[in-house]
């Protein structure tokens, strides 16, 4: 049982460079969400998908798109990779309001 | 609106000492409540949840957490803490159908 799959873990990014979060899960969850994580800022929302072929903003989408591809992908763009952009990234799928999260990607722009 | 403080942003404790996490919350409707727990590297794990019923919920591994709607908190606690507890914990709310916020963490260091 996967779970909650991202890839890659890790990536460091020149600043203006692009890339994708890949996010897949296996559990037939309707939501799946994106958050990033910096150090005393808890989790904050970036995007987040309630079903299949929707999506909307969260607390910090700036910088940022996302593609719900299917029921089981949610992918996150940065287009234009900035400094700010340094963290941890987490992908979640939500049964009702309980959360299940992925391992995480750690990016950093340099 | 629905908003989670956790006041402490550390706490260091002995191995084998009690230990309390605090955490409360602000929320207009009725809600649901949530630890969960982030080791080194990895993603967040539930921890437990307050969902109806009892106002004291527990973990398989001895952690409980009692809801007080009167004092708005939602604090988590553990009689005798291990190494293995050595953890981040986030607290989070949820007011309605997948709409959760997460606290700022408070991350727990057992000291041996």
């Amino acid at each position: 049982n996967a779970g909650v799959t991202q890839t890659p873990k890790f990536q460091v990014l020149k600043t203006g460079q692009s890339m994708t979060l890949q996010c897949a899960q296996d559990m037939n969850h309707n939501s799946m969400y994106w958050y990033r994580q910096d150090p005393g800022m808890g989790l904050r929302l970036i995007y987040y998908s309630a079903s299949e072929g929707t999506t909307d903003k969260g607390e910090v989408p700036n910088g940022y798109n996302v593609s719900r591809l299917n029921k089981r992908e949610f992918s996150l763009r940065l287009e234009s990779a900035a400094p700010s952009q340094t963290s941890v990234y987490f992908c979640a799928s939500f049964l009702v309001t309980e959360a299940f999260f992925g391992q995480g990607t750690r990016l950093t722009v340099v | 609106a629905q908003s989670v403080t956790q006041l402490d942003s550390q706490v260091p404790v002995f191995e084998e000492a009690p230990v309390e996490l605090r955490c409360n919350y602000s929320s207009s409707v009725s809600v649901y409540l949530f630890w969960y727990v982030q080791y080194p590297n990895q993603g967040l794990q539930l921890l437990l949840k307050y969902l109806s019923g009892s106002t004291l919920v527990k973990s398989i591994n001895g952690f409980e957490a009692e809801f007080n709607k009167s004092q708005t908190s939602f604090h988590l606690r553990k009689p005798s803490v291990h190494i293995s507890d050595t953890a981040e914990y986030f607290c989070a709310v949820s007011g309605g159908y997948q709409k959760v916020t997460f606290g700022t963490g408070t991350k727990l260091q057992v000291i041996p």
